[in-house]
C-alpha cells in the first residue's frame, strides 16, 4: 500500500497568514493527490484534485502544488472559516490511502 | 445539490454485524462509484472499498465486508460482519468522479453522505 506521510501534524496560525502543508507518498503518484477540508461533526469536503485543479465553489486563497511524491497545500491570507483539519488522499492506486491529516488551529 | 442520505447511527455487540445504507439519485447510481471510508474517534480516514457493478474491497476488510447496491431503490450498503470495538467510527459514503484534468485524470471523493456513527459496545 501507497503510504501517505503529512506534515505537520497541527499547526497554529491566524486570520491573514499563509500556511503550507505537505505531504509526501512512499512511491511516485503522478499527480493524483486529492486535498480535503474537515471541520469537527462534519463530512470532509474536497478542496484540491489532480494535486492543482481547485474545486467549484473553494476559494482561489486554495492552491496545490506538486508531481512524483511531494506535495503541498497552499493556503493564503487565512480566514476563520479556513481553521479545520486537512486530509491528503492519493488516488493513483487502490488501496486510496490518506495522509493522517494537519489540524489548523488558531 | 448532489446529495448521499445515509441511514442512522447503530450500536452493535461485539461479534455481530452492521448495514449501513446510503441512498443516492438515479444519475449517481447508473454513473458513479460509491466507496466508503471510515473515521474512528479522533482519527483519519481509512477507505473501505467501493463498488460500481462490482466491488473492490481493502486488504484489510477482504472476508469481513460486503458492498451491495439496489439498483430498484439507488442505494448502496456497505455491511461489516464480525465487529470489535476496534470498528467503532463513523463510515462515510461517498461518489467517486473522475476528474479531466490537463494532468490527467483521476479519482475524487466529490460528494459524501452526512456519515453513520457505528459503535461497537458489550
Amino acid at each position: 500500500d501507497i503510504q501517505m506521510t503529512q506534515s505537520p501534524s497541527s499547526l497554529s496560525a491566524s486570520v491573514g497568514d499563509s500556511v503550507t502543508i505537505t505531504c509526501r507518498a512512499s512511491q511516485p503518484i503522478r499527480n493524483y493527490v486529492n486535498w480535503y477540508q474537515q471541520k469537527p461533526g462534519e463530512a470532509p469536503k474536497l478542496v484540491i484534485f489532480v494535486a492543482s485543479s481547485l474545486q467549484n465553489g473553494v476559494p482561489s486563497r486554495f492552491s496545490g502544488s506538486g508531481s512524483g511524491m511531494d506535495f503541498t497545500l497552499t493556503i493564503r491570507r487565512l480566514q476563520p472559516e479556513d481553521f479545520a483539519t486537512y486530509y491528503c488522499q492519493q488516488s493513483d492506486s487502490t488501496p486510496y490511502t490518506f495522509g493522517q491529516g494537519t489540524k489548523l488551529e488558531i | 445539490q448532489e446529495q448521499l442520505v445515509q441511514s442512522g447511527a447503530e450500536v452493535k455487540k461485539p461479534g455481530s454485524s452492521v448495514k449501513v445504507s446510503c441512498k443516492t439519485s438515479r444519475d449517481t447510481f447508473s454513473n458513479y462509484a460509491i466507496n466508503w471510508v471510515r473515521q474512528a474517534p479522533g482519527q483519519g480516514l481509512e477507505w473501505m472499498g467501493g463498488v460500481f457493478g462490482t466491488a473492490n474491497y481493502a486488504q484489510k476488510f477482504q472476508g469481513r465486508v460486503t458492498m451491495t447496491a439496489d439498483e430498484s431503490t439507488t442505494t448502496v450498503y456497505m455491511e461489516l460482519s464480525s465487529l470489535t470495538s476496534e470498528d467503532t467510527a463513523v463510515y462515510y459514503c461517498a461518489k467517486v468522479v473522475t476528474a479531466m484534468t490537463p494532468k490527467g485524470a483521476g479519482d475524487v471523493f466529490d460528494t459524501w453522505g452526512q456519515g453513520t456513527m457505528v459503535t461497537v459496545t458489550s
